[in-house]
């Protein structure tokens, strides 16, 4: 079974500061690792992806996320926020295969103050 | 491609009835999730339909229940609905098969009101 930490509920930062959402799992297997972002009144949208290879992914709006295998964790940041980067931020984590349903950690929000 | 449509957007119902959902995955997407999110316990797994079988389930009651229909649409079923069942019903789609990766695609969500 695998389980995700979301180590922090919200995060409020200023528009064009940095910011890292930290996501934690535990898992007896190996794992694929997943960012969702959902926007108010909106589904969740996939950000990103860990399958294999190069430990750092990136995404088309600037968010990039390092799997730490040592660490198990899979952080997400972004050098300079947007207004519009407001919005729910979920970390997944799958075994590879599938079957297998993700398991979703609690969410965090994160809240661009202009 | 178009992407993962749920019916309807918004709902209201009175504790006791029942409230049945839609949900018309990805063309080609064999695989449909639903989730339950809430501000208190966040986003809540209820099952898995894959090529009209339930595949996977998450803990909860027998009130709740799904099938999926040959061309890969599904619904959910609520039975005898209480204020607790307020919600976003979540529905997710994705290939779904062997050797694939579970990347899953939201639908917009229904929103369900009970009073």
């Amino acid at each position: 079974a695998q389980s995700v930490t979301q180590l922090d509920s919200q995060v409020p930062v200023f528009e064009e500061a940095p910011v890292e959402l930290r996501c934690n799992y535990s898992s007896s297997v190996s794992v694929y690792l997943f960012w969702y972002v959902q926007y108010p009144n909106q589904g969740l949208q996939l950000l990103l992806k860990y399958l294999s290879g190069s430990t750092l992914v990136e995404s088309i709006n600037g968010f990039e996320a390092e799997f730490n295998k040592s660490q198990t964790s899979f952080h997400l940041r972004k050098p300079s926020v947007h207004i519009s980067d407001t919005a729910e931020y979920f970390c997944a984590v799958s075994p590879p295969g599938g079957s297998y349903i993700p398991t979703f950690g609690r969410g965090t929000s994160l809240i661009v103050h202009p | 491609k178009a992407g993962v449509t749920q019916t309807p957007r918004y709902l209201i119902k009175t504790r006791g009835q029942q409230v049945t959902l839609s949900c018309s995955p990805i063309s080609g997407h064999r695989s449909v999730s639903w989730y339950q999110q809430t501000p208190g316990q966040g986003l809540q797994f209820l099952f898995e339909y894959f090529s009209e079988t339930q595949r996977n389930k998450g803990n909860f009651p027998g009130r709740f229940s799904g099938r999926q229909f040959s061309n890969s649409r599904s619904e959910m079923n609520v039975s005898t609905l209480e204020l607790g069942d307020s919600a976003l019903y979540l529905c997710a789609s994705s290939l779904g098969a062997s050797g694939t990766t579970y990347e899953q695609y939201f639908g917009p969500g229904t929103r369900l009101t009970v009073t």
